[in-house]
């Protein structure tokens, strides 16, 4: 157990929908990385949040959003969903901003029928 | 641009040694990472590589080349339970850029 945790843990739904991962850091870790995982690639980063501000951003579609709030929880939003959205999302934390371990949360599997 | 190369696949057998590359081309360069994933589940850290040389932690070590943009991950006394994918991450400055990963079976 990384420490990590995200909810929910799969979710189904229907193209054009718009849906919210959410992710909880290690204690203490206040920077907060989502990646995208589609089936037989890598890990794509998506976006990086440092202490509530956003601090470095990867292929992040522009329907994809995300902020972390206050008490260092993150959201991801999903809109305007499409079929090849269907991925493993993973939330990962750090205590800092570079040079250390990223500790990744279990994902969220997403499928998009 | 960023490149991060890996073989696809590799196999071995069960109590052999298998050392998997790693070559990379990043505009900007803080360490490397090694991360084991298993199928569905997180990634999880093997080992990072700041400074060139051979870090060994247990019965996985890993090599790092800076000049030479290349790494290694050495897995020794195989067992079944290492079947996995196996992730090497540059750390660029503020975020890891990562290969498509090996994925390596280890028949008895």
């Amino acid at each position: 157990d990384s420490g990590v945790t995200q909810t929910p843990k799969h979710l189904i739904t229907a193209t054009g929908q718009r849906v919210t991962l959410r992710c909880s850091p290690r204690s203490g870790d206040l920077s907060v990385y989502w990646y995208q995982q589609s089936l037989d690639q890598g890990l794509q980063f998506l976006i990086q949040y440092y202490n509530g501000e956003e601090r470095a951003k990867g292929n992040i579609l522009e329907r994809f959003s995300a902020q972390q709030f206050p008490d260092l929880h993150s959201e991801l939003n999903l809109s305007s969903l499409e079929l090849g959205d269907s991925a493993l999302y993973f939330c990962a934390s750090s205590p800092g901003l570079a040079g250390s371990e990223q500790y990744f949360g279990p994902g969220t599997r997403l499928t998009v029928t | 641009g960023q490149n991060i190369d890996q073989p696809t696949e590799m196999t071995a057998t069960e109590g052999a040694i298998v050392q998997i590359n790693c070559t990379y081309q990043t505009s900007g360069f803080n360490g490397l990472f090694w991360y084991q994933q298993h199928a569905g589940e997180a990634p999880t850290f093997l080992s990072y590589n700041v400074l060139d040389g051979l870090e060994e932690k247990g019965r996985f070590s890993s090599f790092l080349s800076r000049s030479k943009g290349y790494s290694y991950l050495l897995l020794k006394e195989l067992q079944m339970k290492d079947s996995a994918s196996y992730l090497c991450a540059v750390d660029n400055t503020d975020k890891l850029i990562f290969g498509t990963g090996t994925r390596l079976q280890v028949f008895p």
